[in-house]
């Protein structure tokens, strides 16, 4: 079963604009990750937060993290037509390994 | 070069056929992962492997085997290939220690269709 639920599933927006991303899960968790898919590529690594972190800046992107909500939301400010993707938000329970939610599918219009 | 290389990019086969995917990688990792994509199921763990001598099965490891050639080296088998594992395949690997989890780095993928 998916341990993320991301919301929206699908997102449009204006250059310019800022888009944000919500993602949930169910149990608790030693760290979050963000990861961007363009169209039928690999993944590529945003960002990575742990459960004592509470927010995270990198460039443009910023990530928090609500464990008691479990709930992390991914915000792009000043987005570009290159930001269109499909963002995936990705937990760690235990064990190692990533348990990744079904994607937001982000439309960045010129 | 890329670091995560996968053969091959697109396959067609017919139901019943063994097919073998490949994953190479030049970052030195000991974690390997392979992960199908569909269509709005986001990525679902197949099988991983920690290093040569520790393979585990993921969420949906029926229908599946690998084998962790080297440390470099990460193939996945559908031993009779059927209709429903027509997917995106992805391999990933991840620096690793202990008992969290890392940053992944993924392969461009292999379109797998079988007719």
């Amino acid at each position: 079963s998916q341990q993320g639920e991301e919301d929206p599933q699908a997102l449009s927006i204006q250059e310019g604009e800022n888009a944000t991303m919500n993602c949930s899960y169910k149990t608790s968790i030693n760290n979050l990750q963000w990861y961007r898919q363009n169209s039928g590529r690999g993944l590529v690594h945003l960002i990575l937060i742990r459960s004592n972190e509470r927010e995270k800046h990198s460039g443009r992107l910023r990530v928090t993290l609500d464990t008691s909500k479990k709930s992390s939301s991914l915000l792009i400010t000043a987005s570009r037509a290159a930001d269109t993707a499909s963002y995936f938000c990705a937990t760690d329970r235990t064990g190692g390994k990533l348990i990744f939610g079904q994607g937001t599918e982000l439309s960045v219009k010129p | 070069d890329a670091d995560v290389t996968q053969t091959p990019r697109n396959r067609i086969t017919k139901t019943g056929k063994r097919i073998m995917l490949e994953c190479s990688q030049t970052k030195g990792h000991d974690r390997m992962y392979w992960y199908r994509q569909d269509p709005g199921l986001g990525l679902r763990l197949i099988y991983y492997s920690f290093d040569v001598k520790d393979i585990n099965k993921g969420e949906i490891s029926d229908g599946y085997s690998v084998s962790r050639q080297a440390q470099a080296k990460f193939s996945l088998s559908l031993e009779s290939a059927i209709p429903n594992q027509t997917a995106l395949y992805f391999c990933a690997t991840s620096e690793g220690s202990g008992r969290g989890a890392y940053e992944q780095y993924f392969g461009p993928g292999t379109r797998l269709t079988v007719t």
